[in-house]
């Protein structure tokens, strides 16, 4: 167990609608980061926030957005979803300071229908 | 930021054989560098990680050696198992090492 909980463990959905992901970092970590996983794809960056701030932005399309709230936890919306969307969504969380482990959670299945 | 290539894309190897997956980066500024091991279905976990102060480490049958002049990294897997068989994944920081790049992962199949 990381210590990492992300919430659901499966979602299905249909196009157009909206989803939220939900993340627990391990307690005391800081940082939160989301990545993607397509089927076969390795994992893409999507956004980082450390301790309630937005800190880094990769390939994140307009129709997801991510907050970090004052206890820490994140959440990742996701909206007017298309069947490419389908993926496996990861947080990951890391302590303070630069070049730290980064843990990760188990995930949410995505699947739009 | 940060340009993470890893190889190859897959590999299968024998049972006992010895297992090299390498990576090469863009930023020098990069000083941490962690290979995260993957089992179908499952989340990315950390197995073994190098900082640029040595230039090799060692945990048991795995080892990851780093080249910062020539600014690439390899994934050493010796003895290799079939419980062995997942995809790796190196990665490397961004310039404020408060994000991490990831390779596109290598699948390794251990061949009993």
């Amino acid at each position: 167990d990381s210590g990492v909980t992300q919430t659901p463990k499966h979602l299905i959905t249909a196009t157009g609608q909206r989803v939220t992901l939900r993340c627990s970092p391990r307690s005391g970590d800081l940082s939160v980061y989301w990545y993607q996983q397509s089927l076969d794809q390795g994992l893409q960056f999507l956004i980082q926030y450390y301790n309630g701030e937005e800190r880094a932005k990769g390939n994140i399309l307009e129709r997801f957005s991510a907050q970090q709230f004052p206890d820490l936890h994140s959440e990742l919306n996701l909206s007017s979803l298309e069947l490419g969307d389908s993926a496996l969504y990861f947080c990951a969380s890391s302590g303070q300071g630069a070049w730290t482990e980064a843990f990760f959670g188990q995930g949410t299945r995505l699947t739009v229908v | 930021g940060e340009n993470v290539e890893q190889h190859p894309s897959t590999l299968s190897v024998q049972e006992g054989d010895s297992a090299v997956i390498k990576c090469t980066y863009s930023d020098s500024a990069s000083n941490y560098f962690p290979w995260y091991k993957q089992e179908l279905g499952k989340r990315p976990q950390l197995i073994i990680d190098i900082r640029s102060n040595v230039g090799e480490k060692k945990d048991q049958r795995i080892a990851v050696t780093l080249n910062k002049t020539a600014k690439h990294f390899s994934l050493h897997i010796t003895e290799t198992q079939p419980e062995d068989s997942a995809v790796y994944f190196c990665a490397a920081p961004s310039n404020t090492g408060n994000q991490f790049y990831f390779g596109t992962g290598t699948s390794l199949t251990v061949i009993p």
